[in-house]
């Protein structure tokens, strides 16, 4: 069974205390991998995609990174608006592109 | 919101109760969806639709369907409400298919069934 799985599912960070998260997943013939940022009360809010192994982007204080296996969103010297969840996805394998497998999301706290 | 609006924002409802939620989009994008979202369940899809009058299921489409008449509506119906089926409701909108499509989402529905 196709499955993404993400973890920590909660991380509490010092403003300026670098970390990462992980989304691993269990599809094979990876078609790609989706990165969203979800505030609270609203629709999440698409931040990258990943197309192949070694693959990197960067948009502000986030990079992702992609491998065979799994995706790492490193955040560096985050503030306390990159507060939010943090959720991947994944196209499931064989099946439609479009038809996404989420994975649970990282809480994602950082104090001041 | 990418141009996205759903309605209404809020509803509470009474078991076996129909219900209707409304996506409306302005981008005129061909492809849209309705996702629900649960604690410890991530978002997981309903039905989507690839164009006017062409619906998909989607990994939890029971006790749901979906119509659009025109490309910027897609109504999500319950037929009748179970407390199972509250939830937040999402919809998204994609330009294609493929993986160089992002899907945009909109504001959400939550949805409570007493």
């Amino acid at each position: 069974e196709d499955q993404v799985t993400q973890s920590p599912e909660a991380l509490r960070l010092q403003e300026g205390e670098s970390s990462s998260l992980n989304c691993s997943y269990t599809v094979s013939g990876l078609r790609g991998l989706f990165w969203y940022r979800q505030d609270p009360g609203k629709g999440p809010e698409f931040l990258f995609t990943l197309y192949s192994a070694g693959e990197e982007k960067e948009k502000e204080r986030l990079k992702a990174t992609l491998t065979k296996k799994e995706s790492f969103l490193h955040i560096t010297a985050p503030k306390p608006e990159d507060s939010a969840t943090y959720l991947c996805a994944v196209p499931p394998r064989g099946g439609a592109t479009n038809k996404l497998i989420f994975g649970t999301g990282t809480l994602l706290a950082v104090q001041p | 919101d990418a141009g996205i609006t759903q309605s209404p924002r809020h509803k509470v409802t009474e078991t076996g109760t129909p219900v209707t939620l409304r996506c409306h989009q302005t981008e005129n994008h061909r492809y849209m969806y309705w996702y629900r979202q649960d604690p410890g369940h991530g978002l997981r899809l309903i039905h989507y639709s690839y164009g006017v009058k062409d619906t998909d299921k989607g990994e939890v489409s029971d006790g749901y369907s979906v119509s659009r008449s025109k490309t910027e509506d897609f109504l999500l119906t319950l037929e009748s409400a179970t407390s199972s089926q509250t939830s937040v409701y999402f919809c998204a909108i994609s330009a294609g298919t493929s993986v160089g499509y992002e899907q945009y989402f909109g504001p959400g529905t939550r949805l409570t069934v007493t």
